[in-house]
């Protein structure tokens, strides 16, 4: 079934250590996204890329980086881990490559809670 | 700065209408796209506007007035699975999108 897949679903994590977040799309869209979701607050940027090989900084960058090696797989890492990055976590991907803004389309979300 | 507005909660009965709200204020705009989230789930796309003007989309339609920065989404005929939040999102000039904190809609029989 094409779409985006995440791993973990969920993952408890240790204040210090080090975790990367995967996502995976397979609908070849050129444009990927990393958004965290916080109670009471809207869907925030942390990092995007365009097309492979490229990356930007989004609304949170702190704390988080990203790698685009290839079209279908978009990492999230943080280095260091600190309870402020208690959250769910959305990857998403859109087809921009014709100019037109189409839609973004989620994965089911990583929930991370950091002790 | 950027900024979208929407409603925290909004209350509603089945087979009823139900508007709702979204102003916005971004750096340039380049459309406006409404989402639905269940519980625990991801968003999913329900409309995109970026021309003035009501889209209509089965029992959902939604309206643009740049000149205001507003929008809103119509829900008609409500259904209990209509229980969700709906995210409103500006698209900016950079062609990001900048997000509203959701409206949770409860729908009672």
């Amino acid at each position: 079934i094409a779409g985006i897949t995440q791993a973990p679903t969920s993952q408890i994590l240790a204040a210090g250590r080090r975790m990367t977040l995967r996502c995976t799309q397979d609908m070849r869209h050129n444009a990927m996204y990393w958004y965290r979701q916080d109670l009471g607050l809207g869907l925030r940027l942390i990092h995007y890329s365009n097309t492979a090989g490229t990356t930007g900084k989004g609304e949170v960058p702190d704390g988080y980086s990203v790698s685009r090696a290839n079209t279908d797989d978009f990492p999230l890492t943080l280095a260091s881990a600190v309870p402020s990055q208690t959250s769910v976590y959305f990857c998403a991907s859109s087809d921009t490559s014709g100019g037109e803004y189409n839609e973004q389309f989620f994965g089911p979300g990583t929930r991370l809670t950091v002790l | 700065g950027q900024n979208i507005d929407q409603p925290t909660e909004m209350t509603a009965t089945e087979g009823a209408i139900v508007q709702i709200n979204c102003t916005y204020q971004t750096s340039g705009f380049n459309g406006l796209f409404w989402y639905q989230q269940h519980a625990g789930e991801a968003p999913t796309f329900l409309s995109y506007n970026v021309l003035d003007g009501l889209e209509e989309k089965g029992r959902f339609s939604s309206f643009l007035s740049r000149s205001k920065g507003y929008s809103y989404l119509l829900l008609k005929e409500l259904q209990m699975k209509d229980s969700a939040s709906y995210l409103c999102a500006a698209m900016d000039s950079n062609y990001q999108l900048i997000w509203g904190a959701g409206t949770k809609l409860i729908i009672k029989p």
